[in-house]
C-alpha cells in the first residue's frame, strides 16, 4: 500500500540558509499536517491544509511557511535557519472527514542546521 | 504548557512481562486517544486509540484503559517483547473545522530486555 512519502530524507544546511520539505499524502488523501520533532522530544504540530488551503496553524515560526498544491503534495519552506530548526518534520495525512482516527505518518526528513 | 502529560519518561520491562504507560489530559475536548509507536529514524505509527465513550479497548497484547472523570487513559502491553522496545507516545485529538490536529504527550522510552 502507498504510504506518505517525504522527500529529502536528509538535509544538511547552514544557518541562515533556506530549506524546502516535501509531502506526497497517500492517494486521495486531501489533508496534510506538519510535524516538528526535535531530538528526544514528541512531534510538535506546526501547520494542516485540507483541500489546499490552511486548516490550523500551531507553533510555527514566521520564518517557516507552507502549502499545499492542486495534486494534495506539501511543502514546508523554512528560511533564515537558526541551529535549533535541527529536527525531524513529519508530514502526515488522511482523507477528510476521517480525521486522526486514520492519520498516516511519513518517515520523516532530518533537518541538520550547522 | 503540555496538555498531554505522560509518565514514565522511560521503563525497562523484563521479557513476558507487562508495560504500563500513563498519560492525562485537560482539555475535555479531545474526543480521540490514539497512541503510537515510534522506532528509531522513523515515524510515529499508529498502535491503539480509543474515544472516551469507550472504557477499555484490547487489541491483541495491548490494551488502552480510559477513565473520563479522572482524564487519564493508559496502555498496557501484555507479554512484553524484545521487538516492543521503542519509544511510545500518546495523543489527543479534537476536531476543528476540517482540521483534526493530533497534541502529543512527551514519550515513554521502553525498553524490553531478555
Amino acid at each position: 500500500a502507498a504510504g506518505v512519502i517525504q522527500s529529502p530524507r536528509h538535509l544538511i544546511k547552514e544557518k541562515r540558509e533556506t530549506a524546502t520539505l516535501k509531502c506526497y499524502p497517500i492517494p486521495r488523501h486531501d489533508t496534510v499536517y506538519w510535524y516538528q520533532q526535535g531530538p528526544g522530544q514528541d512531534p510538535q504540530f506546526l501547520i494542516s491544509f485540507y483541500e489546499k488551503m490552511q486548516s490550523d496553524k500551531g507553533s510555527i515560526p514566521d520564518r517557516f511557511s507552507a502549502q499545499q498544491f492542486s495534486d494534495y503534495h506539501s511543502e514546508l519552506n523554512m528560511s533564515s535557519l537558526e541551529l535549533g530548526d535541527s529536527a525531524l518534520y513529519f508530514c502526515a495525512s488522511h482523507v477528510f472527514p476521517a480525521g486522526a482516527n486514520v492519520l498516516t505518518f511519513g518517515a520523516g526528513s532530518r533537518l541538520t542546521v550547522l | 504548557q503540555q496538555q498531554v502529560k505522560q509518565s514514565p519518561q522511560s521503563l525497562i520491562v523484563q521479557k513476558g512481562g507487562i508495560s504500563i504507560i500513563n498519560c492525562a489530559y485537560e482539555n475535555t475536548a479531545f474526543d480521540y486517544f490514539p497512541w503510537y509507536q515510534q522506532f528509531p529514524g522513523k515515524g510515529p505509527a499508529l498502535l491503539i486509540a480509543i474515544r472516551p465513550d469507550v472504557s477499555e479497548k484490547k487489541e491483541g497484547r495491548f490494551t488502552i484503559s480510559f477513565n473520563k472523570s479522572a482524564k487519564q487513559f493508559s496502555l498496557h502491553i501484555m507479554d512484553s517483547q524484545p521487538g516492543d522496545s521503542a519509544t511510545y507516545f500518546c495523543a489527543a485529538s479534537s476536531t476543528s473545522g476540517t482540521a483534526s490536529k493530533l497534541t502529543f504527550g512527551t514519550g515513554t522510552r521502553l525498553q524490553v530486555t531478555l
